[in-house]
């Protein structure tokens, strides 16, 4: 079992429309969860991230985090062309020695105009 | 606003050639990380530095793959030699704590191809 499983998609929503991201996690122990948005050949780029169980909004943008069920989404409102992009989840502990971010394989948005 | 910084951008060398990347990190960011995503991937990591020190670098392959921070500030990543599988792109990333949980950020990445 991967540590971060998302859907590779391509996930295909109509322009104005809402998109939602899902990704899980094995790991009951990690304690950070990120958004990063990556377009082809270029770097991830951080666009969330949320520590604790609710919901985080920030612009068109909102991170849904529930430790029980080890899940974590990302919605995208009135989404535009310009969103098209793959979606990374990351998670990370900060209670052991390794700390660094373990990426899921992304998904894939597509955004029709 | 403030960049990791990363050359070569895109390096072509043949199999069984070295080939190195370079990255300079945020100003004051102890931590730095080297990752490599397989197209289609996410990406993995390869080796976490915390100032000069390796903090992890379990899953990096040691029989070919060496990285370096000597005056933890910048970092090299060697490969060699170079295999047909090791065509990926290479990022760098650094964070200003970690113990935090902060978020990092990415260079612009090495796009390396092996033939």
């Amino acid at each position: 079992q991967k540590e971060v499983e998302q859907n590779s998609g391509p996930l295909s929503v109509p322009e104005g429309a809402i998109a939602s991201l899902n990704c899980t996690y094995s790991d009951r122990g990690s304690q950070s969860f990120f958004w990063y948005r990556q377009y082809s050949g270029k770097s991830p780029e951080l666009i969330m991230s949320i520590y604790s169980n609710g919901d985080k909004e920030d612009g068109r943008f909102t991170a849904q985090l529930n430790k029980a069920s080890q899940y974590v989404s990302l919605l995208i409102r009135d989404s535009q062309p310009s969103d098209s992009a793959t979606y990374l989840c990351a998670v990370n502990r900060m209670d052991t020695g390794r700390r660094a971010l373990t990426f899921g394989s992304g998904t894939r948005l597509q955004v029709q105009p | 606003e403030a960049e990791v910084a990363q050359s070569p951008r895109y390096k072509i060398t043949e199999k069984s050639q070295a080939v190195a990347f370079w990255c300079d990190p945020i100003s004051g960011h102890a931590t730095l990380y080297w990752y490599r995503q397989i197209l289609g991937q996410g990406p993995e990591l390869l080796v976490q530095f915390q100032d000069e020190s390796v903090v992890d670098d379990s899953q990096l392959p040691k029989d070919r793959f060496s990285a370096e921070r000597l005056k933890g500030v910048d970092s090299t990543l060697k490969i060699q030699p170079a295999e047909l599988g090791d065509s990926a792109m290479y990022l760098c990333a650094s964070s200003s704590n970690p113990g935090q949980g902060y978020g990092y950020t990415f260079g612009s990445g090495t796009r390396l191809t092996v033939v």
